[in-house]
């Protein structure tokens, strides 16, 4: 069963600061990993999608990168804004209907 | 605004009670999808529509029923609440599967 693991759970930095978060994947065998934002009582919205056969995406002020031999992806997020405080989520998409999504870390980015 | 539409938005219910959440997508998607979110655990799929006409278990279906309407609209329903219910849940849908997912906005459930 594909185990998803984001460490830390929460972060807070300063403002200006970059902000790195990992996600862990148990199972190499994925067809592409996604990261999401998620505001308090709102849904999820889709910043990021790395293919299996991709090493890094990139949009803006983040940068995904994917190591798919030792199940590991990390969200870069350069230049940290108050705007960033979010929940991000990463999940990987195991070639059905389905995604195993992580817990999450909750960012605070402090102004 | 285009999008997934879920209602309620929230709601309280007592240990028994049945009720049905509604979702719905004007974004001529194919696929449907209800999971549930809890505190320190990730989405997990109670069920999806890969198309109209069909349903299939997700990882945590038991307690809960489907049903694809149309092409539009996929409810989830409980027959007989329990506490363990208690979660967020969100609809989501998408034209391709394993990208372009579009979320709703999540219904609050509490069973007492």
């Amino acid at each position: 069963k594909q185990e998803v693991t984001q460490i830390p759970a929460a972060l807070s930095v300063p403002e200006g600061e970059n902000l790195v978060l990992n996600c862990s994947f148990t199972d190499s065998a994925i067809y592409n990993l996604q990261w999401f934002r998620q505001d308090p009582g709102k849904g999820l919205t889709s910043l990021l999608l790395i293919q299996s056969s991709q090493r890094e995406q990139t949009s803006g002020r983040l940068n995904a990168s994917l190591d798919k031999s030792s199940g590991r992806s990390t969200l870069y997020i350069a230049a940290s804004q108050p705007g960033d405080s979010a929940t991000y989520l990463c999940a990987v998409h195991l070639g059905d209907y389905k995604l195993s999504f992580g817990a999450g870390t909750t960012v605070t980015v402090r102004a | 605004n285009a999008g997934v539409t879920q209602t309620p938005k929230f709601q309280v219910l007592k240990t028994g009670q049945s009720m049905t959440l509604q979702c719905a997508q004007d974004m001529n998607h194919n696929s449907m999808y209800w999971y549930r979110q809890d505190p320190g655990m990730g989405l997990r799929l109670i069920y999806y529509s890969a198309s109209e006409g069909t349903t299939d278990k997700g990882e945590v279906p038991n307690g809960y029923n489907v049903s694809r309407l149309n092409k539009r609209e996929f409810s989830l329903r409980l027959e007989s609440a329990a506490p363990s219910q208690t979660s967020v849940y969100f609809c989501a849908s998408n034209t391709r599967k394993g990208y372009g997912y579009t979320f709703g906005s999540g219904t609050r459930l509490t069973v007492v």
